[in-house]
């Protein structure tokens, strides 16, 4: 069974500084779908960013980018340029790539805790 | 449309009552998912339809869960029986299936507490 740790329970960074979330997950699956997802307070979480583990180049939304790292199986979100708006929890997701019988579910880590101070 | 809607947003209940949670996806999305949050942890799934199939089931959803998708529009998930145990998010997502990268889109849940 696939499995995804984060082991930062909290963050916190200066506004307009940058951070790194980590993530780790265990799989013996060679395709699959990583992602991270953003949930602030009180509201629907939402999609950052999404890496596909056959493409050996980095994502990179704006502001947001990963380090994926599969041999070490680590996926970790850089925030540059941090906001007040990112305030949020974020939550490391893993997917099966969708080959016949494969399951659909996401597999979520524990989640970090970002704060962003001004 | 206006995305994944979840009703009710908020619902207290007493232990041992039955309640029912309502999910609308996305018109074009043909797959619907649920998943429980509790305090501090990540979403867990609970279930998965495809059109009108329930494909998969967690093996955490005791029997005294149930969902359906009828139609396979809306879907709704009973809890027969609540116990304080089951006080926590209940998401809502839905996707299409395209391949999507594995997007889903998420409602903003039904916090339930068992009092």
């Amino acid at each position: 069974a696939q499995t995804v740790t984060q082991s930062q329970p909290e963050m916190s960074v200066q506004e307009a500084e940058t951070v790194t979330l980590s993530c780790t997950y265990d799989t013996s699956e060679s395709d699959y779908y990583l992602f991270w997802y953003k949930q602030p307070p009180s509201r629907q979480m939402i999609l950052v960013i999404r890496q596909e583990a056959y493409k050996q180049q980095n994502a990179t939304e704006n502001r947001f980018s990963v380090n994926f790292q599969k041999a070490a199986k680590s996926f970790s979100l850089k925030i540059s340029d941090s906001q007040l708006g990112d305030a949020a929890m974020y939550f490391c997701a893993y997917r099966s790539y969708p080959y016949g019988g494969a399951t659909n579910k996401l597999i979520f880590g524990t989640g970090t805790l970002l704060a962003v101070q001004p | 449309d206006t995305g994944v809607s979840q009703d009710p947003r908020h619902k207290i209940t007493k232990r041992g009552q039955n309640v029912t949670f309502r999910c609308d996806p996305i018109s074009e999305h043909n797959r619907l998912y649920w998943y429980r949050q509790t305090l501090g942890q990540g979403p867990e799934f609970l279930t998965y339809f495809q059109n009108e199939a329930q494909l998969e089931k967690s093996r955490l959803l005791s029997d005294r869960f149930s969902a359906e998708r009828p139609k396979g529009s809306f879907s709704t998930l009973e809890i027969q029986r609540t116990e304080q145990g089951d006080s926590a998010m209940y998401l809502c997502a839905s996707s299409s299936g395209l391949g999507t990268l594995g997007g889903y889109t998420f409602g903003s849940g039904t916090r339930l507490t068992v009092v």
